[in-house]
């Protein structure tokens, strides 16, 4: 079966500090990847989607970027955090063609 | 562009009566809806989909929609609420994205809270 790893849970990190969230996949094969936020516990933002190995698209322009550097792996960075970044990230999956998606477990990043 | 409302921040509702989260959607071409709910400091869990067929869909724990597409809603039931449903509910649409892969499109959510 499919599952979706995303890590950490928590993470504090000061203001200008660098960023590194990453979230993985098994049990399935050239997954379409998603990284959304959700800031005050409520709105989900989509902002960087990837159909391939390589290949990002940003939905928002933002202080984030993205990468894929396998099928399965997606990353979620910054070169100098804010404090608007603070919230809770979520990484999630679906297959080409699907409906729907599913989702890790979150990141709950507070910037200081 | 695709969208979604729910325009109930909050629903309250007493343990044992049926519950309602109300959902509205705005896309082109044919709707492919979801529920999903969070609960704290958790992802998102799929509950139920509508993407053709009948237009009442049942999912996970007891939960169903309806979709009526004259009046463009897709509004979440139950029949008997629990105090576990007290959640975070999400309604989203599916779009394409023009980059390819699918965007599902969220709403602000709605806060069930079911009191004994």
């Amino acid at each position: 079966s499919q599952t979706i790893h995303q890590w950490p849970a928590t993470l504090v990190q000061p203001v200008g500090s660098p960023l590194s969230l990453e979230c993985t996949v098994e049990g399935t094969s050239n997954p379409n990847l998603y990284w959304y936020r959700q800031a005050a516990g409520r709105g989900l933002q989509l902002l960087f989607y990837s159909v391939g190995i390589g290949q990002i698209s940003s939905e928002v322009p933002q202080n984030l970027s993205a990468s894929r550097p396998q099928d399965r792996q997606f990353i979620l960075s910054s070169k100098k955090l804010l404090l608007s970044d603070s919230g809770f990230y979520l990484c999630a999956w679906s297959v080409l063609g699907g409906y729907g998606y599913t989702f890790g477990s979150g990141t709950r990043l507070t910037v200081v | 562009a695709q969208s979604v409302a729910q325009p109930e921040d909050q629903v309250n509702v007493a343990e044992g009566n049926p519950l309602t989260v109300k959902c509205t959607y705005s896309v082109s071409g044919n709707p492919y809806l979801f529920w999903y709910v969070q609960y704290p400091n958790r992802g998102l869990q799929f509950l139920l989909k509508y993407i053709t067929g009948d237009n009442l869909v049942k999912g996970s724990y007891g939960f169903e929609a309806e979709f009526n597409k004259s009046q463009t809603s897709f509004h979440l039931k139950k029949p008997s609420a629990l105090v576990s449903d007290s959640a975070l509910y999400f309604c989203a649409v599916r779009g394409i994205l023009t980059g390819g892969g699918n965007k599902l499109t969220f709403g602000t959510g709605t806060q069930l809270k079911v009191e004994l």
